[in-house]
């Protein structure tokens, strides 16, 4: 069973530029969701996909939108990068519908917008 | 607007005390609640739930308690070892299933 990788693992962007991150499901997970982890704080909820459908969206503006695939993995998009987006950005699968509210984490790719 | 609170940064314990870190929510709503543990580099790793239908739940070293009056809950190691040494995330499930995360204790276990 294979856990939920993302890549890339760190990059550098520079204020009004685009990224798209990355993000492998959980072997049998069909739910994505995103999160950002600003330094000394907890993470907050970007947004959930399932079926290839955004499924709940946290307080974040437009700029960051994101995609399902077929086979589950998920890219999130952030355009005109500002200073602020740099964080930890984590990725997590969970089976939904079974009721387990078993999530599993990527190890996150750190953005640094300079 | 913070539904989660964890109000210690950071916590420090000798090995083999144990290791208390605290939690509060505002919502009334949630019913389930998480632990999540992070090292750096890493993302965080599922340590242990409760549902609101309980009042403590055990997994080894690691016991979770609820006070759904006080909308509190604790994690309690014991004992605490040195590979405890992490950042701790006190976490809800929302109505549309999503995570609610406090803002983490540091947890430092020193020899």
């Amino acid at each position: 069973e294979t856990g939920v990788t993302q890549s890339p693992t760190h990059l550098i962007k520079t204020r009004g530029q685009q990224v798209t991150l990355r993000c492998s499901s959980q072997s049998g997970h069909n739910t994505v969701s995103w999160y950002q982890q600003a330094l000394g704080q907890g993470p907050q909820f970007i947004f959930q996909y399932y079926r290839e459908e955004e499924n709940g969206r946290g307080n974040f503006p437009p700029r960051f939108s994101g995609l399902q695939f077929p086979n589950y993995s998920s890219e999130l998009n952030v355009n005109a990068l500002e200073l602020d987006d740099s964080a930890l950005y984590l990725c997590a699968s969970s089976a939904r519908g079974n009721g387990n509210y078993g999530y599993t984490f990527g190890s996150g790719t750190r953005l640094t917008v300079v | 607007d913070q539904q989660v609170k964890q109000n210690s940064p950071s916590l420090s314990v000798q090995e083999g005390r144990i290791s208390i870190l605290n939690c509060d929510y505002t919502n009334s709503m949630f019913d389930y609640f998480l632990w999540y543990k992070k090292y750096p580099a890493e993302g965080p790793t599922f340590l242990i739930s409760i549902s609101s239908i309980k009042d403590k739940n055990e997994d080894g070293r690691f016991t979770v308690f609820l006070n759904k009056s006080a909308k509190h809950l604790s994690l309690h190691i014991v004992p605490s070892q040195p590979g405890d040494s992490a950042v701790y995330f006190c976490a809800a499930i929302d109505q549309g299933g999503k995570l609610i995360f406090g803002q983490g204790t540091e947890l430092s276990v020193k020899p």
